[in-house]
């Protein structure tokens, strides 16, 4: 079965140092999304592409915080510079038109 | 904005005991979606309502959509210890893209 693939699974950086995760989503999943999850929380949005455009971007930090997915395929989130309260889980999902969203399995992110 | 607010925030139950959670927004949704998730893992589909009034069942989880569109419950039968996790319920915004939100979990724990 398809899934969502993200990497690394694990990061660990020093606040003000440049972190970036990869997701690759489904097979013809125009859609893709990055969602923040703090312990304890349930998954916020940070943006939505369709294809190669961002839909919805309204709650990403822009001032730290970019995404791109150039050939509307796989997507990068960056976070420069990073800072201690940016620790979280972060997930990406993808899906087709009129179906339910899949969920990768997130990259824990750890800033000391 | 939206928002969905689930109970009981946690439970501790014994083997073999049937679990029941809920979800209410305070406003209208058109889909009601619960997800799993366990530790270190991205939430995984459990059960997708899309009807007012819909019952659907998976294996030994059963979900009912509220006729009022503003909530939902989710039951597990006979539970087992790999029941253990963050049960996630959410809803599409449909002035947003379809993003979606979801509501803050309830952590689950089995005693064999």
């Amino acid at each position: 079965e398809a899934e969502v693939a993200q990497s690394p699974r694990y990061k660990i950086t020093e606040k003000s140092q440049a972190v970036a995760f990869w997701c690759d989503p489904i097979s013809g999943h125009a859609t893709l999304y990055w969602y923040r999850q703090i312990l304890g929380q349930g998954p916020e949005l940070l943006v939505q592409f369709q294809d190669e455009s961002v839909v919805d971007d309204s709650q990403l930090p822009k001032d730290r915080f970019s995404a791109e997915r150039l050939k509307g395929v796989d997507s990068t989130l960056k976070i420069q510079p990073a800072e201690l309260g940016d620790s979280a889980m972060y997930l990406c999902a993808s899906k087709k038109a009129r179906e339910t969203q899949y969920f990768g399995p997130g990259t824990r992110l750890l800033v000391l | 904005g939206q928002q969905l607010n689930q109970s009981p925030q946690s439970m501790f139950i014994q083997e073999g005991e049937d679990v029941s959670m809920n979800c209410t927004s305070s406003s209208i949704f058109n889909t009601w979606l619960w997800y799993k998730q366990e530790p270190g893992e991205g939430p995984v589909l459990l059960i997708a309502l899309y009807k007012a009034g819909e019952l659907t069942s998976n294996g030994r989880l059963t979900a009912q959509f509220g006729i009022t569109r503003k909530d939902s419950f989710l039951n597990i039968s006979a539970s087992i210890p790999s029941d253990v996790g963050i049960y996630f319920c959410a809803g599409p915004n449909n002035n947003a893209g379809n993003m979606l939100t979801f509501g803050g979990g309830t952590r689950l724990m089995v005693k064999p």
